[in-house]
């Protein structure tokens, strides 16, 4: 079985702090995401990588950084964390040529 | 643009009743559609996917998905719940610009009561 984790289940952060989130995946996949799910907006992508050091900006990459120095790890960073970023934070993995994401069990993030 | 509706944001049926979850998307092309399923304090699991073939798709838990052409639609179906079914529910179309890249609708929540 393919396993996504994620470093923590449960974060709470300060306004301005910088925040990292970190994924491992086991499967050697090539690619990789990092989501916010937020209620009544569904999954919205922020960052994907298709490949050690290569990152392609989702559709809210603003306020987010990532980086992905080993295929197995995917990590996101906000650099200075506010109070709009709290959210679940979901990561998945996809194999190539494959069309099944496997997700981790998220990150709940509280930023006061 | 492309784009998945999820009407409903809560669906509620009772135990051994059929169950139906709607979707509706937006999509030029031939469209690549999923479900997931995410249950309480875990990540999305999927269920099921259409590509290309009979409308009707058969996934995991006994859930199955017609995909509608003409209506733009990919209803997910189960002929009896289960409490366990009780769950988060997504629909999700691969944007045409990505091989990769998921559009995924706001969800439903699916509660199945005794």
């Amino acid at each position: 079985d393919v396993k996504v984790t994620q470093s923590s289940r449960y974060l709470v952060k300060r306004t301005g702090e910088k925040v990292f989130l970190e994924c491992v995946q086991d499967m050697d996949h090539e690619n990789m995401f990092w989501y916010r799910q937020d209620p009544g907006l569904g999954l919205r992508l922020i960052y994907f990588s298709y490949d050690v050091k290569m990152k392609e900006k989702g559709d809210i990459p603003e306020g987010y950084s990532v980086s992905r120095e080993k295929k197995e790890r995917f990590s996101l960073i906000l650099e200075s964390a506010s109070t709009n970023q709290t959210s679940m934070y979901l990561c998945a993995s996809l194999a190539g040529g494959s069309d099944e994401q496997y997700f981790g069990p998220g990150t709940r993030l509280t930023v006061t | 643009a492309q784009s998945v509706a999820q009407p409903e944001d809560q669906v509620n049926v009772a135990e051994g009743n059929p169950l139906t979850v709607k979707c509706t998307y937006s999509v030029s092309g031939n469209p690549y559609l999923f479900w997931y399923v995410q249950y309480p304090n875990r990540g999305l699991q999927f269920l099921l996917k259409y590509i290309t073939g009979d409308n009707l798709v058969k996934g995991s838990y006994g859930f199955e998905a017609e995909f509608n052409k003409s209506q733009t639609s990919f209803h997910l179906k189960k002929p009896s719940a289960l409490v366990s079914d009780s769950a988060l529910y997504f629909c999700a179309v691969r944007a045409m610009d990505s091989s990769y890249k998921l559009i995924f609708g706001s969800g439903t929540r699916l509660l199945v009561r005794p």
